[in-house]
């Protein structure tokens, strides 16, 4: 157990609609980051939050944004949802600004029908 | 383009043989790591390696990070069916946020 959790586990939704995933970070961990893991492009890296404030952007859509609340657990807000975002979407946690230690969760698998 | 290319893509192999995997790149990275990720399970972190030409050992797992940073391999000695499964590098590129990881290489050691 990594100590990251998340929610839901499973989501299966239409194209068009909007889906908010969550993310409770290891007890003490200020940083979280966001990944999509798809078959054809792995693990792509979303966007990082830290301490509540968003430190930097990946891959992501215009469409996707993400938000860290004061008590430090974040979500991830999938909106327009087209067959594509089909994706396992990890969140990660860490006690760094930086990438030396990072812990996921299981991931929510989100299939669009 | 992939940032990071692991190799082999798919490697099967019997109880008992030792591997090599590789993760390589024409980019530097400030550190670089190893996870393993299970079916259905997020990836869970084996090591960091952070200085160029580092060797790093995890009981019969050893992790070698390049003189120039830019690559890395992990030997499995004596591979065990409990080794299977989905062996992911990722690496922070110097000034960059967020980890650029490898496609990854599917291992399945068999009984």
């Amino acid at each position: 157990d990594s100590g990251v959790t998340q929610t839901p586990k499973h989501l299966i939704t239409a194209t068009g609609q909007r889906v908010t995933l969550r993310c409770s970070p290891r007890s003490g961990d200020l940083s979280v980051y966001w990944y999509q893991q798809s078959l054809d492009q792995g693990l792509q890296f979303l966007i990082h939050y830290y301490n509540g404030e968003e430190r930097a952007k990946g891959n992501i859509l215009e469409r996707f944004s993400a938000q860290q609340f004061p008590d430090l657990h974040s979500e991830l807000n999938l909106s327009s949802l087209e067959l594509g975002d089909s994706a396992l979407y990890f969140c990660a946690s860490s006690g760094h600004r930086g990438n030396t230690e990072a812990f996921f969760g299981q991931g929510t698998r989100l299939t669009v029908v | 383009t992939q940032l990071l290319e692991q190799s082999p893509q798919f490697l099967s192999i019997q109880e008992g043989e030792n591997l090599t995997v590789y993760c390589n790149s024409s980019s530097v990275f400030s550190s670089l790591q190893w996870y393993r990720q299970e079916p259905g399970e997020g990836p869970v972190l084996l090591v960091t390696v952070v200085t160029g030409g580092e060797v790093k050992k995890l009981k019969r797992l050893t992790f070698q990070f390049g003189d120039a940073r830019k690559d890395s391999s992990l030997h499995i000695t004596a591979a065990q069916p409990g080794d299977t499964g989905l062996y992911l590098c990722a690496g922070t590129l110097d000034g960059a946020d967020g980890l650029t990881f490898g496609k990854g290489t599917h291992l399945i050691i068999q009984p």
